[in-house]
């Protein structure tokens, strides 16, 4: 059974940038044919994909967000990262990784809150 | 870009009711569609795939139907623990939630 688990700061500062990781564990980051992702959920709002990668390394981001959005896999410690850059309270909320097969998300992590505050 | 438009946002049933959720993408995406459950506080959990497939372990009173723009998802006879928010998702380019449907008791 495959789980997924995120780390990271809980406040993030505004102009800052926020950083998460997840853990996989019960399978390999580095499957053939399976996309990592992450999605976030503002307190009290609906679903939002910021991005995914594949396991090879191709990218592919919300065009909303992409220009401050990294996602990165590292392979050696099967785990994959978030960078977020300049945030602004908007982008307070909770974020899951997620484990995506043929676009449908199978695997979810429990959810880590973000907030962005001075 | 493809916009899709959930309805109703918010719905009150009985215990017993049929309920039925809509979602429409604003181009054809096949049957590139999923249906999630999210309680509070929880992750959400994949109910249907694809449009019409039912996830390994999810009860019958769940189904999906649908292709080209206009999807529905229904719940065949409303259960109490069926309270939560339902999404559906395109992944026909790149992915997108709707923007959910409340489920309430009445």
């Amino acid at each position: 059974q495959l789980q997924l688990q995120e780390s990271g700061p809980g406040l993030v500062k505004p102009s800052e940038t926020l950083s998460l990781t997840c853990t996989v564990s019960g399978g390999s980051i580095s499957s053939s044919s399976y996309y990592w992702g992450w999605i976030r959920q503002p307190p009290g709002k609906g679903l939002e994909w910021i991005g995914s990668i594949y396991y090879s390394g191709s990218t592919y981001y919300n065009p909303s967000l992409k220009s401050r959005v990294t996602i990165s896999v590292d392979t050696s410690k099967n785990q994959f990262s978030l960078k977020l850059s300049s945030v602004t309270a908007a982008d307070t909320a909770v974020y899951y990784c997620a484990y995506i097969q043929r676009g449908r998300i199978d695997y979810w992590g429990q959810g880590t809150l973000v907030t962005v505050s001075s | 870009d493809i916009q899709m438009t959930q309805s109703p946002s918010s719905l009150s049933a009985s215990v017993g009711d049929r309920v039925t959720i809509t979602c429409q993408a604003s181009q054809d995406i096949s049957n590139y569609l999923n249906w999630y459950q999210q309680k509070p506080g929880k992750a959400p959990k994949l109910l249907i795939y694809d449009a019409s497939n039912l996830e390994t372990g999810v009860p019958s009173r769940f189904s999906g139907s649908g292709s080209g723009t206009d999807f529905t998802f229904t719940i065949s006879s409303l259960q109490p623990e069926d309270i939560a928010t339902y999404y559906c998702q395109q992944y026909d380019n790149l992915l997108l939630f709707g923007q959910g449907t409340k489920l309430e008791i009445k």
